[in-house]
């Protein structure tokens, strides 16, 4: 199967500074990545995503960066805002679509 | 964009009832919907793989006759928890793929519904 790990498992930081959060996964054959973001009491939403063979991709605040030879990608967001505050997920999908997600980290932007 | 909608968003039942979630793909045919299971600062756990017109597909330790799956139609899915107990208590999400341009399997997104919270009581 394939195993997705993440870190850290929960992150604060002050608005207007960065967060980062990183996932590593173990079956070379994955080929997708999505960042999945979930508020409290709601389901999880597809904030950006990365095909391997691609090694950066950019939407506004929010990037992510794939290392296809050590197998992690990460989750880049600049200048937090407190909205930014949630549960962030990451995934890998495999050629036969299954989906594996990390564990989560949770987000507090300090005002 | 691709929605999925679930209903009902809560739900509070009595012990030994049985209670039925319906996953809907709004504006997309799904042929393939997944129902996830999530506890409190916890991951998702993948219960099953619900297949329009045949068997669902349920993750190793999920009681298939204790979560009933239907997915009679390409835009809707219903999980059925049966006899639920206290235990059963908890967030259940349900997803779609989403076809990317031209229908390439490669380019599939998964698309989650709001989540489901049961509570048995």
């Amino acid at each position: 199967g394939e195993n997705v790990e993440q870190h850290p498992s929960t992150l604060s930081v002050q608005e207007g500074d960065s967060a980062v959060i990183k996932c590593t996964y173990s079956d070379s054959a994955s080929n997708y990545f999505p960042w999945y973001k979930q508020e409290l009491g709601k389901g999880p939403q597809l904030i950006i995503d990365i095909r391997s063979n691609v090694g950066e991709k950019k939407d506004q605040r929010i990037a992510v960066t794939l290392n296809k030879t050590a197998k992690h990608f990460s989750l880049h967001i600049t200048e937090t805002q407190p909205e930014d505050s949630a549960v962030y997920f990451c995934a890998a999908r495999k050629v036969s679509n299954q989906f594996y997600f990390g564990t989560g980290t949770s987000l507090t932007v300090i005002p | 964009g691709a929605v999925v909608s679930q209903h009902p968003s809560w739900v509070i039942c009595k012990s030994g009832t049985s209670v039925k979630i319906e996953c809907r793909s709004l504006d997309f045919q799904a042929t393939t919907m997944f129902w996830y299971r999530q506890f409190p600062k916890q991951s998702l756990m993948l219960m099953a793989t619900s297949n329009e017109g045949s068997k669902a597909t349920y993750e190793q330790g999920v009681e298939k006759d204790k979560f009933l799956i239907n997915h009679a139609s390409l835009t809707l899915s219903t999980l059925t928890v049966t006899s639920a107990h206290p235990e059963d208590s908890s967030f259940y999400i349900c997803s779609a793929r989403v076809n990317g341009p031209s229908g390439r399997s490669g380019a599939n997104v998964l698309t989650f519904g709001a989540g489901s919270r049961l509570t048995v009581l």
